[in-house]
């Protein structure tokens, strides 16, 4: 079975553009979770969709932004980059609908770097 | 909001040694799982091990083994036989059974493994 994947591995954007980032989850997975990563921050939740449905949400701003397809894909979407957006976004997929002992699966995540 | 606190930034071991890796987690939930995640240069999460506080007894994957105390809300990871690709960044993670898939993780500890 294939792996979480993301896309891109990297990106470079400038300071007021907007930025989409993709994910895959695992076949047959329907959660799938956004994690912003930082220095000394640790994994920072960003939201999850569970059957195209936004089901948890973290205390990011409204920049931030996501959806997920019938086929479970999800993107996600940064508008009006800041400096400090700059971080590994990791996408997790996992298999039941949530409070389970079923772990989170990553990809390898998305390096957003913000000149 | 549940929080993860992991004391230790850092750490290193000598091969073959053992190694204890710390994690404390603040919650009024009487039931929750808790995960440890490895994240190697690579970057992608891998799940190590993980423990449903409803069990007394510890886990345990071949050379890893947590210690858990409930009622002191501890979590902490015992590495054995250390090897250099134990070497990453690992990860303390909370999971409510009542926030779905949103996990909350602590800020890491960084294992370095001497040969």
């Amino acid at each position: 079975k294939a792996g979480v994947t993301q896309t891109p591995r990297y990106l470079i954007k400038t300071r007021g553009q907007q930025v989409t980032l993709s994910c895959s989850p695992i076949s047959g997975h329907r959660s799938v979770s956004w994690y912003q990563q930082t220095p000394g921050q640790g994994l920072q939740f960003l939201f999850e969709y569970f059957s195209e449905t936004q089901r948890n949400k973290g205390n990011f701003p409204g920049r931030f932004s996501g959806r997920q397809f019938s086929n479970s894909r999800s993107e996600m979407n940064v508008s009006t980059l800041e400096l400090g957006d700059s971080a590994l976004y990791l996408c997790a997929s996992s298999q039941d609908s949530g409070g389970g002992n079923s772990p989170l699966h990553f990809g390898n995540g998305t390096r957003l770097t913000v000149t | 909001a549940q929080t993860v606190t992991q004391s230790q930034p850092e750490m290193s071991v000598q091969e073959a040694e053992t190694v204890t890796l710390s994690c404390t987690y603040d919650t009024s939930e009487s039931d929750y799982y808790l995960f440890w995640y490895k994240q190697p240069p690579s970057r992608q999460m891998i799940l190590v091990i993980r423990q449903e506080a409803y069990k007394q007894q510890n886990a345990t994957e071949n050379r890893f083994s947590v210690n858990f105390q409930k009622a002191a809300k501890s979590f902490s990871l015992k590495i054995s036989d250390s090897q250099l690709g134990d070497a990453a960044m690992y990860f303390c993670a909370y999971r409510s059974p009542n926030t779905g898939n949103q996990f909350y993780f602590g800020t890491g500890t960084s294992l370095t493994v001497i040969p």
